[in-house]
């Protein structure tokens, strides 16, 4: 056990369907970074939480969105499902932004 | 455009031999390096990283050489364990550009390393 959950760990969505990912980072952390790896790929930045604010967006697209509640679990909301969203949704903490990264085990989004 | 590639998506290695995983970037901004290490089912872990002022940095039985002027970091395994079977990630970032790692990770594909008995 890493100290990040990711709930929930499997989801089957139709496409236009919309979902949320959670994450609760380790205790302590204050960054959480979102990333999604689809089929054979490497890990791509989404976005990063710091104390509750919008720190950096990276490939992030319209219909997804993110927030980080007063506790620091984060939740990342994608809207519009298509075919091509189904991939594993990594989150990682880190204490103060700096790369001593622990990711959660990930959510695995299918979209039918 | 990739900007971190791992052109090896495998690698199979004898236990107890040195395994070696290559990564090359493009990026010349990126001035931190790390290495991941996935089993499935499971998130990445950290494993070692490098700052591009050094050029080798060494944790027990892992090492990361970092070529500047080639733009090209390796990881070695030395000797290398059936634990290690994983598959690899190499990451990198423009920490100072980044206002010191806000922009996250830039990750290649990864490299799947095999440790045979």
């Amino acid at each position: 056990d890493s100290g990040v959950t990711q709930t929930p760990k499997h989801l089957i969505t139709a496409t236009g369907q919309r979902v949320t990912l959670r994450c609760s980072p380790r205790s302590g952390d204050l960054s959480v970074y979102w990333y999604q790896q689809s089929l054979d790929q490497g890990l791509q930045f989404l976005i990063h939480y710091y104390n509750g604010e919008e720190r950096a967006k990276g490939n992030i697209l319209e219909r997804f969105s993110a927030q980080q509640f007063p506790d620091l679990h984060s939740e990342l909301n994608l809207s519009s499902l298509e075919l091509g969203d189904s991939a594993l949704y990594f989150c990682a903490s880190t204490r103060d932004g700096n790369y001593g990264y622990t990711f959660g085990s990930g959510t695995r989004l299918t979209v039918v | 455009d990739q900007q971190v590639k791992q052109n090896s998506p495998s690698l199979s290695v004898q236990e107890g031999r040195i395994s070696i995983l290559n990564c090359d970037y493009t990026n010349s901004m990126f001035d931190y390096f790390l290495w991941y290490k996935k089993y499935p089912a499971e998130g990445p872990t950290f494993l070692i990283s490098i700052s591009s002022i050094k050029d080798k940095n060494e944790d027990g039985r892992f090492t990361v050489f970092l070529n500047k002027s080639a733009k090209h970091l390796s990881l070695h395994i030395v000797p290398s364990q059936p634990g290690d079977s994983a598959v690899y990630f190499c990451a990198a970032s423009a920490l100072i550009g980044s206002g010191g790692g806000a922009d996250g990770l830039t990750f290649g594909k990864g490299t799947h390393l095999i440790i045979q008995p």
